[in-house]
């Protein structure tokens, strides 16, 4: 089965602080993404990877950036967190596997900014 | 105009009954078509996947897609309380990973026992 993880499920931070958000995939998957789910508007995606260093914004890149150093690990960065950056954040990783190609997601970490 | 529409709910049924989940999209150039299930607090989980037009059944769901209406559903037979979560459709006009997928915003289901 493939399995996305994220550093953590739940997260306080002060209005200004850095942030680093980060997510491992144990399939070898080359693309990975990262989307922001809030009520009413459904998943966003913030960035996404499809290869190691590469990058490209998603439809709300504002006030986020990543890394991809290794292909299996994608990091969200907030460099100053702001309050409307309170959300649930998941990342996934997409390939193929027996039910075919899709993305698969981890469990979200909800982040809370004070 | 959303590319993809999905009627939040929140949709409350009886154990046991059918549950019809729909969504529908403008875009004509998706081909692949996805279900997810999210229990409150955690993260999608595929549920189903299908290619094109046609049904595709797995234990109680059943997947349907009609390209010609551009109507996508997700039908649940027997449904239990432990199918109560957000479901959310989801779609691609190809299969290569580093296209992404368009969500739509989700349905609320609650199945009370």
């Amino acid at each position: 089965d493939v399995k996305v993880t994220q550093s953590s499920r739940y997260l306080v931070k002060r209005t200004g602080e850095k942030v680093f958000l980060e997510c491992v995939q144990d399939m070898d998957h080359e693309n990975m993404f990262w989307y922001r789910q809030d009520p009413g508007l459904g998943l966003r995606l913030i960035y996404f990877s499809y290869d190691v260093k590469m990058k490209e914004k998603g439809d709300i890149p504002e006030g986020y950036s990543v890394s991809r150093e290794k292909k299996e690990r994608f990091s969200l960065i907030l460099e100053s967190a702001s309050t409307n950056q309170t959300s649930m954040y998941l990342c996934a990783s997409r390939g193929w596997s027996k039910e075919g190609d899709t993305q698969y997601f981890g469990p979200g970490t909800r982040l809370t900014v004070l | 105009q959303k590319e993809v529409e999905q009627d939040p709910g929140p949709l409350s049924v009886p154990e046991g009954a059918i549950v019809s989940l729909n969504c529908t999209y403008s875009n004509s150039a998706f081909q692949y078509f996805m279900w997810y299930r999210q229990y409150s607090r955690k993260g999608p989980e595929l549920l189903m996947y299908t290619y094109s037009s046609g049904n595709k059944e797995d234990g109680r769901f059943t997947a349907q897609v009609d390209k010609s209406s551009k109507y996508i559903s997700l039908f649940i037979r027997d449904s239990q309380p432990s199918d109560s979560a957000t479901y959310l459709c989801a779609m691609s006009s190809t299969n290569f990973g580093n296209e992404k997928l368009t969500f739509g915003t989700g349905t609320r289901l609650t199945i009370i026992p």
